[in-house]
């Protein structure tokens, strides 16, 4: 199946300093990738839709130029959380659609978790 | 706009008996219907999907999940729970053209007693 790989898995940084969090797809290519957070014992909180080659959609409420999105290439897409503060932790996830693949489903990373000291 | 519901927050079930999670969804068209299974500070694993055909699905590690469509849910279900199937479940719809943004439930906690 097809693999999505997030990296860094684990995080801390102090606040006020910049994390970037790479997602990437090993074995396809994704024209669309998905970024959501999670908070404790939450659903996931989809924040925006990172389309190669192009600037990301944002949900509602998600602030755009605090969660920077870069999708360069078919198969990386970064989230950049800009000047981080305590209230950014969370565990944030991207996911990805197989490129032409309408009715496939969603592939995961198996997730960030980001700590803001 | 398409959503879910998972109305349980918590399954607790006997390992060896039967495992329901129970999924409701709202969209206009034909949907698209997903469930995917959490562990701890992982992210999701794909189980199975009803995208047409046959109204009863059947995934990964024994799960299978039954479309209903007058009753628009979704329901998982595994015939015997193993300790191992104990993890954070969600169920998603998307519409079935266009739009490929996936609405996920709150997410059921399943917990399968030894």
């Amino acid at each position: 199946g097809a693999v999505v790989s997030q990296h860094p898995s684990w995080v801390i940084c102090k606040s006020g300093t910049s994390v970037k969090i790479e997602c990437r797809s090993l074995d396809f290519q994704a024209t669309t990738m998905f970024w959501y957070r999670q908070f404790p014992k939450q659903s996931l909180m989809l924040m925006a839709t990172s389309n190669e080659g192009s600037k990301a959609t944002y949900e509602q409420g998600v602030e755009k130029d605090k969660f920077l999105i870069n999708h360069a290439s078919l198969t990386l897409s970064t989230l950049t959380v800009t000047s981080a503060h305590p209230e950014d932790s969370s565990f944030y996830i991207c996911s990805a659609f197989l490129a032409g693949e309408n009715t496939g489903e969603l592939f995961f990373g198996e997730g960030s978790r980001l700590t803001v000291l | 706009a398409q959503s879910v519901a998972q109305p349980e927050d918590q399954v607790n079930v006997a390992e060896g008996n039967p495992l329901t999670v129970k999924c409701t969804y709202s969209v206009s068209g034909n949907p698209y219907l997903f469930w995917y299974v959490q562990y701890p500070n992982r992210g999701l694993q794909f189980l199975l999907k009803y995208i047409t055909g046959d109204n009863l699905v059947k995934g990964s590690y024994g799960f299978e999940a039954e479309f209903n469509k007058s009753q628009t849910s979704f329901h998982l279900k595994k015939p015997s729970a193993l300790v191992s199937d104990s993890a954070l479940y969600f169920c998603a719809v998307r519409r079935g053209s266009g739009n490929n943004r996936l609405a996920f439930g709150k997410g059921n906690q399943v917990v399968v007693i030894p």
